[in-house]
């Protein structure tokens, strides 16, 4: 049983639509972490938070937005998406930034129509 | 170049043989190396850290060249259950700063 709780797991949602999706962890992990996943692909690292704070946005577009509003909670706004952007969004927490073991939760599976 | 590379496989592979995979990484500032095991439609989970010295957990032995910037995962006596997806995981920053990056992964596939 992960120990990093997503959700919702899976949802689809139009390019018009704003949708959050939500990550909780309870392990005093003081980084988290928002990758992309796409099918037959790696994980692609999209923000990192340190002790609450944005930390890395390796330039990820304007429509997704992070928010950490606390040390055990990691969320991730989404606004005029588009079709490419469906993909397996994964929420990571390590206990420090720079931690090699990072706990993953099951992901977000995001469709875009 | 990409910052890690793999290669993807598939590597299909009879119960109980032994199957090596490598990984190279280009930074040669990179500071810790790891290996994570990616179950079909589940999350990616730490299968073992890549120590200077090496390193073995049961079947499962980890090595770190720097001089030629790869690392190495064997996987000795190989069961059904091992069939997955490897990948190979760089912190290319500092220990306590850094990005984690994920190569594309060797699908390993064990058949009986």
């Amino acid at each position: 049983d992960t120990e990093v709780t997503q959700t919702p797991k899976h949802l689809v949602m139009g390019m018009t639509n704003k949708k959050s999706l939500k990550c909780e962890q309870h392990m005093g992990h003081r980084a988290m972490y928002w990758y992309k996943q796409k099918a037959k692909k790696p994980p692609e690292l999209m923000f990192v938070y340190s002790y609450e704070k944005l930390s890395i946005n390796e330039s990820v577009p304007s429509r997704f937005s992070p928010e950490c509003p606390n040390s055990s909670l990691l969320n991730l706004h989404l606004h005029a998406l588009q079709p490419e952007d469906s993909a397996l969004y994964l929420c990571a927490s390590s206990q420090e930034w720079g931690s090699g073991e990072l706990f993953f939760g099951e992901g977000s599976r995001l469709t875009v129509l | 170049r990409k910052e890690v590379e793999q290669d993807p496989g598939p590597f299909n592979v009879p119960e109980g043989a032994t199957v090596a995979f490598n990984c190279t990484y280009s930074n040669s500032a990179s500071q810790s190396f790891f290996w994570y095991r990616q179950d079909c439609r589940k999350e990616p989970k730490l299968l073992m850290s890549v120590y200077s010295s090496g390193n073995e957990d049961g079947r499962f032995t980890a090595q770190l060249n720097r001089a030629s910037q790869y690392i190495s995962l064997l996987i000795r006596d190989s069961k059904l259950s091992d069939s997955a997806t490897y990948l190979c995981v760089v912190n290319i920053g500092s220990s306590n700063t850094g990005k984690l990056i994920f190569g594309q992964g060797t699908t390993l596939q064990v058949k009986p």
